[in-house]
């Protein structure tokens, strides 16, 4: 079966560094994804990563550690418009490569 | 370039009564899948598509739920009869490929009283 565990809120500083874990277990690892969702609105594309290592994009990196099963979402220079869900999804080999969802952590950030 | 599109974007209806919900891919897109997101469990894949033939429909609750997809720029999801524990947000996705990034809809609000 699967499993993907994400924190289910948390709170942070506008300017500041926060970063949302992700430890997933699964029998068919084949990569994993980050999306973010403002209330009301589709979730968005923001990372990908299928090797070991950190994957830079601007403010956000995501960090992926295969032989652990976790993941990290960095997010640096904090603005009011990062409140959102953060979801983690896995593809896994062993299912389809479909793939499944985190229940999202929701971010609040504050001035 | 236009997104994946939905319709509607709000659905009300009473229970029993039949919904259609339609989605067009971004063009070149072989593979749509359909997504409900609920409070209680999160975002759910319910059948997903590769070149317009269903690959794994696993997902999709029970019977009364079927989805099509005729040609490659149109799909449907259709609940019949509808239940108010079908009450959901509805996404539409499409990829290129499976290891590429989904593009979701602006999803179909459905309500069933």
């Amino acid at each position: 079966g699967q499993n993907i565990d994400q924190p289910t809120e948390m709170t942070a500083t506008e300017g500041a560094i926060v970063q949302i874990n992700c430890t997933y277990q699964t029998s068919g690892f084949n990569g994993l994804f980050w999306y973010q969702q403002h209330a009301g609105e589709a979730p968005t594309f923001l990372s990908y990563n299928v090797l070991d290592g950190l994957e830079e994009k601007g403010r956000f990196s995501s960090f992926l550690s295969r032989s652990k099963g976790y993941s990290y979402l960095l997010l640096k220079e904090l603005q009011m418009k990062d409140s959102a869900s953060y979801l983690c999804a896995v593809r896994d080999g062993e299912y389809g490569n479909k793939l499944v969802f985190g229940a999202g952590t929701i971010l609040r950030v504050k001035s | 370039d236009a997104g994946v599109i939905q319709s509607p974007r709000h659905e009300v209806t009473e229970m029993g009564q039949e919904v259609t919900l339609r989605c067009k891919p971004i063009s070149g897109h072989d593979y749509l899948f359909w997504y409900r997101q609920t409070m209680m469990r999160g975002l759910e894949l319910l059948i997903y598509f590769n070149n317009n033939v269903p690959i794994d429909d696993s997902g999709m609750p029970e019977d009364r739920f079927s989805a099509k997809m005729p040609n490659a720029s149109f799909s449907t999801l259709k609940i019949q009869p509808s239940e108010p524990r079908d009450s959901a947000v509805y996404f539409c996705a499409s990829s290129l490929s499976l290891n590429q990034p989904q593009h979701f809809g602006d999803g179909t609000r459905l309500s069933i009283l």
